[in-house]
């Protein structure tokens, strides 16, 4: 059973923020939520986690709902290289990392 | 730093054929995992390797995949004989032990591509 819901798929023009939407309505209280992407032809790349506190780093800002329900990363300004697979993982320590489909997402010059 | 290394980057064998694939972790991961990702999908868990100890190996089929991690380092996926859906993208990645917990420590290679025909 996959944790969590994506869209297929999204676009985004270049320069312009994108928001890659996230549900997990029945993650646990000692899950995190995880986001990896994967570039054509290459292996996932960490990107940002959070158990319930909104997170930043220098690639992207991750929302997590007060419920903790659902969850949003921000690209704050997309760029041609950011397009990719996004997966949204929910995770509690010491389990593996269980990837679903994710969303496909298309920077448009 | 190099990363986690794969070779080959592709493969093509005819059914019935064995296929190995070789994989440098980053020097100092304890944990190393094989992932396979079948096209439009995500990847999924073969097998995990604590050092060189399989620690995890409840979804490799067992039948016609195994796998080693001699001296804790270096890791070898073996398929024999190797069947026509078992084409897909094979990945590695490793992961320092003291921060696994985190999920963040994953560094993964660029895979190896296996088409069987």
């Amino acid at each position: 059973d996959a944790k969590t819901t994506q869209p297929p798929s999204m676009d985004c023009a270049e320069g312009r923020a994108a928001n890659l939407p996230c549900n997990h309505s029945t993650i646990s209280g000692n899950e995190y939520v995880y986001w990896y992407r994967q570039i054509h032809s290459q292996g996932p790349q960490y990107i940002i986690h959070g158990l319930k506190n909104n997170e930043t780093n220098e690639m992207a800002s991750l929302i997590i709902t007060e419920d903790r329900k659902s969850s949003t990363l921000i690209l704050p300004h997309a760029t041609l290289r950011d397009t990719a697979v996004y997966y949204c993982i929910v995770r509690a320590l010491l389990e593996q990392l269980t990837f679903g489909k994710g969303t496909k997402l298309s920077v448009i010059p | 730093e190099a990363g986690v290394v794969q070779s080959p980057r592709y493969k093509i064998i005819e059914k019935k054929q064995p296929v190995a694939f070789w994989c440098n972790p980053i020097s100092g991961h304890n944990t190393l995992y094989w992932y396979r990702q079948n096209l439009g999908q995500g990847p999924e868990l073969l097998i995990r390797y604590e050092n060189e100890e399989a620690v995890d190996d409840s979804q490799l089929p067992k039948d016609r995949f195994s796998a080693e991690r001699l001296k804790g380092v270096d890791s070898t996926l073996k398929i024999q004989p190797a069947e026509l859906g078992d084409s897909a993208v094979y990945l590695c990645a490793s992961s320092p032990l003291l921060l696994r917990d985190t999920g963040e420590g994953y560094t993964f290679g660029s895979g190896t591509r296996l088409t069987v025909v």
